[in-house]
């Protein structure tokens, strides 16, 4: 029982423009939603994060867009930069982020110079 | 350095062995997770802890696996009679809940299970 789903598994873009990655969500129970990006051979790291109160939460080149009616949330990075390549996990959680964090499968970016 | 920490990294063991990791979390954090991810897969959650109570345990934890915190810092994930399907990157989280309750987990560099 997949509660978050990222289905894209991979995304390419080109140095400088928008990428955008997608999740979906089942639960309706969350509330709470976190992006983590993941270098290999590292645990994964906290980027950015919104509470289902708001729509949308932006931290630099990094933006976050909540649409709960939709069960969906995106990841957008402008402009993408070669160091943004990485696998990218969409989570979430219940109670204001109380319960457990439940993860995505990931998509993994290349950003292409 | 004060990440969290995860010891072995890399842990060869074969069919039938018991194993048992360790990881520090962050000093002033009171909750820890273990999570498991394998190949193309996103972290699956096994468990957590709030200070030294577990707080709740994943399905995918069957009886072969104990976890402890036993005086709320570290904390051990125990593997008994390791099967083949126990291969995986065992990774730890901790996070400051209740004093600054952002949801965010920090994360180790993960215990990588072989099991032959």
């Amino acid at each position: 029982d997949q509660q978050v789903k990222q289905n894209s598994p991979s995304l390419s873009v080109q140095e400088g423009r928008i990428s955008i990655l997608n999740c979906d969500y089942t639960n309706s129970m969350f509330d709470y939603f976190l992006w983590y990006k993941k270098y290999p051979a590292e645990g994964p790291t906290f980027l950015i994060s919104i509470s289902s109160i708001k729509d949308k939460n932006e931290d630099g080149r990094f933006t976050v867009f909540l649409n709960k009616s939709a069960k969906h949330l995106s990841l957008h990075i402008v402009p993408s930069q070669p160091g943004d390549s990485a696998v990218y996990f969409c989570a979430a959680s219940a109670d204001g982020g109380y319960q457990k964090v439940t993860f995505g499968t990931g998509t993994k970016l290349q950003v292409i110079p | 350095d004060t990440g969290v920490s995860q010891n072995p990294r890399h842990k060869i063991t074969k069919r039938g062995q018991n194993v048992t990791f360790r990881c520090d979390p962050i000093s002033e954090h009171n909750r820890l997770y273990w999570y498991r991810q394998t190949l193309g897969q996103g972290p699956e959650f096994l468990t957590y802890f709030q200070n030294e109570a577990q707080l709740e345990k994943s399905r995918l934890l069957s009886d072969r696996f104990s976890a402890e915190r036993p005086k709320g810092s570290f904390s051990t994930l125990e593997i008994q009679r390791t099967e083949q399907g126990d291969s995986a990157m065992y990774l730890c989280a901790s996070s400051p809940w209740g004093t600054q309750n952002t949801g965010e987990l920090f994360f180790g560099e993960g215990s990588r299970l072989t099991v032959l």
